[in-house]
Parts: C-alpha cells; structure tokens; sequence
C-alpha cells in the first residue's frame, strides 16, 4: 500500500523561501505511469494545484506559481520535493503532496498535508 | 475564488440521497472527460471517489456516482451514513496550460 508523508518547516518568514518534501513509502517512486504532484488549500478556500514532476525529471507548473515553484524529485530516496521562494501570508496553506495515476487520469494517493504558516 | 464552483453546503438524513454540482466552464468541465471527485474528512487523508467522470475506484461504494452534462459535473450520494459526512471536492483538467483546477469543496453534513 503506498502512502505519501510530507515534511518540512512549519513557519517560513516572508521573503523566503518554503521548502518541503513527500516520501513515498510502500511502493517505488519510479515505478508505474504516475506523476507526482503538490497542491494545497489556504484556510477556508479551496484546492489549488501547483505542479507536478515524472520521474524522468519533467515537470509542469501552475501558470500563477510557475515564477516562483521549483519541483525536484530523489529517486534514491524515494522522495519528491517542493521550493516555492519569495513567500507571503498569501502562501499560507496546508500543503498536501499527491500521485497522479494516468491510468485514472486522477489524485489517487493523497499524504496527510502540512500546514505551512508564513509569518514573521 | 476557486476555478469550479460548488455549493459550501449540503445536508440530508440518513437514507436519502444528495447530489453535490460542480461548475465549470467550456474550457474545463465542459470539454474533458477527466472530472474526479475527493472526501475528505478533517484530519484524514483526502480520498478518491470518482474519476473519469463515472468511474470508481475499487473499494469504493456503489452509493457513490458521478455525472456530467455540459458544464456541470455532479456527485451523488445514495442511502446517506452518518460516514458519509466529510467534505468533497471536484477536480478537472483545464488543458494544457492550467493543467488542473479544483472545486471549493462542499460539507455534507448528515442529519
């Protein structure tokens, strides 16, 4: 059964840069048509995708993020990883790592998420 | 302002059955087959319910059904259970360019 754990700090100071990471246990990262995606939900709003890698390194991000996300992936550590830098209180979410299965063209695999407070 | 619209709320008691709209527009909802439905209850991992429109996933009730017409997707839940009661969120591709959009979710509270 593959599950997904994001980690990282949880306050970032704004101006810099937010950094987490998803482990991928119980399965390989590399294996089978997935993507591997970040998304996040700022308190009382919705979902908003922000990117995606492939194994292979390619990724994709969304257009109102694009300048400041970076989307890297360790597959000797089964991990994924997420730098969005030049924060503001607008960047505070949960943020909730996720696989992309092409074959379900759909999220079927979510981690728990992370809070992320942007503050001095 | 998230890019489909669902309504923040929706009840009904146990047994009956509810269906949760999600709007889109012609440039997402409206021209892919690839809308996906999520639960989500508060502290838990967000689940998969529906994707492709239609389809569930394995291990997934029969209670649980989707539909789309135009730009319009919807989720129905039949015979409610108070387990029912979570937040649910759509999903739809946007193209190329947007990749995915997201629902503001919907609380289904089970009376």
């Amino acid at each position: 059964q593959v599950q997904l754990q994001e980690s990282g700090p949880g306050l970032v100071k704004p101006s810099q840069t937010l950094s987490l990471t998803c482990t991928v246990s119980g399965g390989s990262i590399s294996s089978g048509s997935y993507y591997w995606s970040w998304i996040r939900q700022p308190a009382g709003k919705g979902l908003e995708w922000i990117g995606r890698i492939f194994t292979s390194g390619s990724t994709n991000y969304s257009p109102s993020l694009m300048s400041r996300v970076t989307i890297s992936v360790d597959t000797s550590k089964n991990q994924f990883s997420l730098k969005l830098n030049s924060v503001t209180a607008a960047d505070t979410a949960v943020y909730y790592c996720a696989r992309r299965c092409t074959a379900k063209d759909a999220f079927d695999i979510w981690g728990q998420g992370t809070m992320v407070t942007v503050s001095s | 302002q998230s890019a489909l619209t669902q309504p923040a709320s929706v009840s009904g008691s146990p047994g009956q059955s509810i269906t949760i709209s999600c709007t889109g527009t012609s440039s997402d909802v409206g021209s892919y087959q690839s809308v996906s439905w999520y639960q989500h209850h508060s502290g838990k991992v967000p689940k998969l319910m529906i994707y492709e429109g239609s389809k569930r996933p394995s291990g997934v009730s029969n209670r649980f059904s989707g539909s789309k017409s135009g730009n319009t997707a919807s989720l129905t839940i039949s015979g409610l259970q108070a387990e029912d009661e979570a937040d649910y969120y759509c999903c739809s591709y946007a193209g190329s360019g947007t990749f995915w959009v997201f629902g503001g979710g919907t609380k289904l509270t089970v009376l």
